[in-house]
């Protein structure tokens, strides 16, 4: 199947600054890619939809000018937890479809664990 | 509204079969499928059925009937390493997946 990378695993930062998570798919391009966040024993709730060469779409409730998604290529989207507060600690994953494999499957990130002290 | 209902707890014993149900209404679709997720981890894909019937990889299967909005996963030989949460992810019309809060399914020796 195919590679999403995701970077960092984990990551610890002081409130008040901010941090940028990669998504990257290795073997495949990607037009469309998908940032969750996850809580403990929850389900994925999915934040944004980060769209190729324009702005990423997000969900209802999700602070875009908090969470900045830039999707610049078509194998990178970046998202940035900008002054972070304690309670964006979260694990935080990134999703693409391989529009080569049928662009069903959801294929994803490692994910990130993001602890805000 | 878009609605995915499982058990949120499992227990099974090492070498048994689980079957672990799934019922969903989405607004539209596209397609089922099934991840499995270790605490901490990314999901991880199993399956993906689109027409109704049974869907069988070693172990695993998976079946859908579209028309009472109802699937299932079926784990034959469980081992300790399937202790792990199985999340049920039906498409909808706009090709979005929709997660439920999946089961977390405990093995026991």
């Amino acid at each position: 199947g195919a590679v999403v990378s995701q970077h960092p695993s984990r990551v610890i930062c002081k409130s008040g600054t901010s941090v940028k998570i990669e998504c990257r798919s290795l073997d495949f391009q990607a037009t469309t890619m998908f940032w969750y966040r996850q809580f403990p024993k929850k389900s994925l709730m999915l934040m944004a939809t980060s769209n190729e060469g324009s702005k990423a779409t997000y969900e209802q409730g999700v602070e875009k000018d908090k969470f900045l998604i830039n999707h610049a290529s078509l194998t990178l989207s970046t998202l940035t937890v900008t002054s972070a507060h304690p309670e964006d600690s979260s694990f935080y994953i990134c999703s693409a479809r391989d529009p080569g494999q049928g662009d069903t499957e959801a294929f994803f990130g490692q994910g990130t664990r993001l602890t805000v002290v | 509204g878009q609605n995915i209902d499982q058990p949120t707890e499992m227990t099974a014993t090492e070498g048994a079969i689980v079957q672990i149900n799934c019922t969903y209404q989405t607004s539209g679709f596209n397609g089922l499928f099934w991840y499995q997720q270790h605490a901490g981890e990314a999901p991880t894909f199993l399956s993906y059925n689109v027409l109704d019937g049974l869907e069988e990889k070693g172990r695993f299967s998976s079946f859908l009937s579209r028309s009472k909005g109802y699937s299932y996963l079926l784990l034959k030989e469980l081992q300790m390493k399937d202790s792990a949460s199985y999340l049920c992810a039906p498409m909808d019309s706009n090709y979005q997946l929709i997660w439920g809060a999946g089961t977390k399914l405990i093995i026991k020796p």
